[in-house]
């Protein structure tokens, strides 16, 4: 079936250093590839996505890019802030499982002042 | 963008008790809505796909007579957690499909998820 890996966190930073949160993906079809964000006590937003190979989705000074070679929509930011710090969720959604989100574990940004 | 609604935002219960949380499409009609659960610091797991006018679809093992869903119009579909104990506590988040461009992202319709839901059963 289809699945998210996204590495591990807490991941914590400095601010201004730069932030990469790796994801690969499998998928049984042609999948759209999304970040999600979840800022403490709230729910998701969309922060990018991409809907086919070498789309790049871009947001708040996040990128990313599908990798269908590598099957890969790792997550960079140049400069990170302290309002940066919440959890980042890579998912998918495939044609065959319309509307239905496949999760990564969530990987937990923190930065310091 | 279009805007998913939940209510209560938090709720607390008494174990053996039911609790209804509503879950509304603002200003979009969602004939599909679908309802994720998390446990404290795991990931979204989805739990079922709430239809107007249908019976929900119910992913595996998910107790759908644990978990009641009603969609009972276009804006509207409620998740009641039926005689909820202390292994019920989660946070429950619904999502929907807004038309197409007014996710407040540009090109392909994009899932918009409601703020969640603490359910918390003493």
């Amino acid at each position: 079936g289809d699945s998210v890996t996204q590495m591990e966190g807490p991941v914590t930073l400095s601010e201004e250093a730069c932030l990469t949160i790796n994801c690969t993906y499998t998928a049984t079809g042609y999948p759209s590839l999304f970040w999600y964000v979840q800022y403490p006590g709230e729910g998701l937003q969309l922060l990018l996505k991409a809907t086919k190979a070498d789309d790049k989705g871009s947001n708040k000074g996040f990128e990313a890019t599908y990798r269908k070679e590598t099957t890969s929509f790792h997550l960079e930011k140049g400069s990170v802030q302290v309002s940066d710090s919440a959890v980042y969720f890579c998912a998918l959604t495939t044609a065959d499982s319309w509307g239905k989100l496949q999760f990564g574990a969530g990987t937990q940004v923190v930065v310091t002042p | 963008g279009a805007v998913v609604s939940q209510h209560p935002s938090r709720v607390i219960c008494k174990s053996g008790t039911s609790v209804k949380i509503e879950c509304r499409s603002l200003d979009f009609q969602a004939t599909t809505m679908f309802w994720y659960r998390q446990f404290p610091k795991q990931s979204l797991m989805l739990m079922a796909t709430s239809n107007e006018g249908s019976k929900a679809t119910y992913e595996q093992g998910v107790e759908k007579d644990k978990f009641l869903i009603n969609h009972a119009s276009l804006t509207l579909s409620t998740l009641t957690v039926t005689s909820a104990h202390p292994e019920d506590s989660s946070f429950y988040i619904c999502s929907a499909w807004p038309p197409t461009g007014q996710s407040g992202h540009a090109g392909a319709n994009v899932l918009t998820f409601g703020a969640g839901s603490r359910l918390t059963v003493l």
